[in-house]
């Protein structure tokens, strides 16, 4: 049983649409959440990190972590043609030890102009 | 603020040589550094952490071995590149005592 599940697309949305992205995960200890976007040939950026449950806002996206589903999701507001990468989704059961991330394959997104 | 550096940005390698990439972070003390591997539908694999210098954790057997000579320094290397070492190599950074994970550019090595 694979431990984070995330699906690969690709998800092709209009400009201006609301974007959902999801992963599941079957490891109950997971308790730090990530979300890396990654653009062709760069390395992963980080643009949002939540702990345990519950909802966290920056500007155009929202992380939301339900623990009790083991499920997270970020949803991406008013979506831009710079919003076309993959996006990661990545988790931790430690917060100040120096483990590795258990990462999702990454959905594709695309943004049509 | 924190930077990281990887080299080369991009490596062709012919089955059986060396290999030696090297990764570097500026602006922190005493990260603890990770190489990751990211190959084609199979997501970011770890190979080595590091909590500090000469301190490796291997994540998985395999033709790879790693080093850190210095604070801020991660080398990944092997002796005798497989094909199936091909793919996409990320360093990365974190502080002690937070989850949070920050990625280089990455090499892109390709073995023929």
């Amino acid at each position: 049983q694979k431990e984070v599940e995330q699906d690969p697309g690709p998800l092709s949305v209009p400009e201006g649409a609301i974007v959902s992205l999801n992963c599941t995960y079957s490891n109950s200890a997971f308790q730090y959440f990530m979300w890396y976007r990654q653009y062709s040939r760069k390395g992963p950026e980080l643009l949002m990190y939540t702990y345990s449950s519950g909802n966290k806002e920056d500007g155009r996206f929202t992380a939301q972590v339900d623990k009790s589903s083991k499920y997270i999701s970020l949803f991406i507001r008013d979506s831009q043609p710079s919003d076309s990468a993959t996006y990661l989704c990545a988790m931790s059961e430690v917060g100040g030890g120096a483990d590795g991330l258990t990462f999702g394959k990454g959905t594709h997104l695309i943004i049509q102009p | 603020s924190q930077t990281i550096h990887q080299w080369p940005a991009t490596l062709v390698q012919p089955v059986g040589s060396p290999l030696s990439l090297e990764c570097t972070v500026e602006g922190t003390s005493n990260p603890n550094l990770y190489w990751y591997r990211q190959a084609a539908g199979r997501g970011l694999q770890l190979l080595f952490y590091s909590v500090g210098i000469g301190q490796i954790s291997s994540e998985v057997p395999q033709n790879l071995s790693a080093s850190r000579p210095q604070d801020r320094q991660f080398i990944l290397s092997s002796k005798k590149l497989l094909l199936s070492d091909s793919g996409f190599y990320l360093c990365a950074w974190s502080v002690g005592g937070t989850a949070t994970q920050y990625f280089g550019p990455g090499t892109r090595l390709t073995v023929l």
